[in-house]
């Protein structure tokens, strides 16, 4: 268990709708990570947070936002959803730009 | 930019046979580099890391890698696999950004089958 929690763990949907992905960094942690693991583009970065603010941003689709609240915690909000969304979707966190911890994942299949 | 090959996609091997996993990368600066492990239905979970020092860094599960600049390699080692290690494994690079961002980037992976 890396202390990274995600909820929820499998998210099923229908094209052209919005969800919403929770991300609980480990104790201590400030930057949250977010990476898309698909089976045609393997893992990529999304984007990273610092203590509340955008640090990085990677691979991450116009139709995908994010945000770190001031406990730290992350959300990622995915909208007009495509069949090609469909992923698993990693939160990462780090104390700084150190090693990231990994969570458990929330798969998302949009149907 | 970083990049990192895998060359291996799938690799068999006996249970109790020794283990090598391939890892090459391409980064401009002193990389950081790491090897996580995916078993199915999981998150990546993190063997081991290397910053600098010391070449040859042990990790969890009795996994070991060697970071060899002039090849820029950084293989994963195991002397003796057990069939509790067949998952897929992920070579990585750290890269920092513009800003003080940091991303990792990572290879396609290795599936790892082991035979009883």
């Amino acid at each position: 268990d890396s202390g990274v929690t995600q909820t929820p763990k499998h998210l099923i949907t229908a094209t052209g709708q919005r969800v919403t992905l929770r991300c609980s960094p480990r104790s201590g942690d400030l930057s949250v990570y977010w990476y898309q693991q698909s089976l045609d583009q393997g893992l990529q970065f999304l984007i990273q947070y610092y203590n509340g603010e955008e640090r990085a941003k990677g691979n991450i689709l116009e139709r995908f936002s994010a945000q770190q609240f001031p406990d730290l915690h992350s959300e990622l909000n995915l909208s007009s959803l495509e069949l090609g969304d469909s992923a698993l979707y990693f939160c990462a966190s780090s104390i700084d730009t150190d090693t990231q911890y990994f969570g458990p994942g929330t798969r998302l299949t949009v149907l | 930019a970083q990049s990192v090959t895998q060359p291996d996609i799938h690799i068999t091997v006996s249970e109790g046979a020794s283990l090598e996993l391939r890892c090459n990368y391409s980064y401009g600066a002193t990389p950081y580099l790491f090897w996580y492990v995916q078993s199915p239905g999981q998150g990546l979970q993190l063997l081991l890391k290397y910053f600098s020092g010391d070449t040859l860094v042990q990790g969890i599960k009795g996994f070991e890698a060697e970071f060899k600049r002039s090849q820029s390699s950084f293989n994963l080692r195991k002397p003796s696999v057990h069939w509790s290690d067949a998952a897929e494994y992920f070579c990585a690079v750290a890269a920092g950004l513009t800003g003080g961002g940091n991303k990792l980037t990572f290879g396609t992976g290795t599936q790892l089958k082991v035979e009883l």
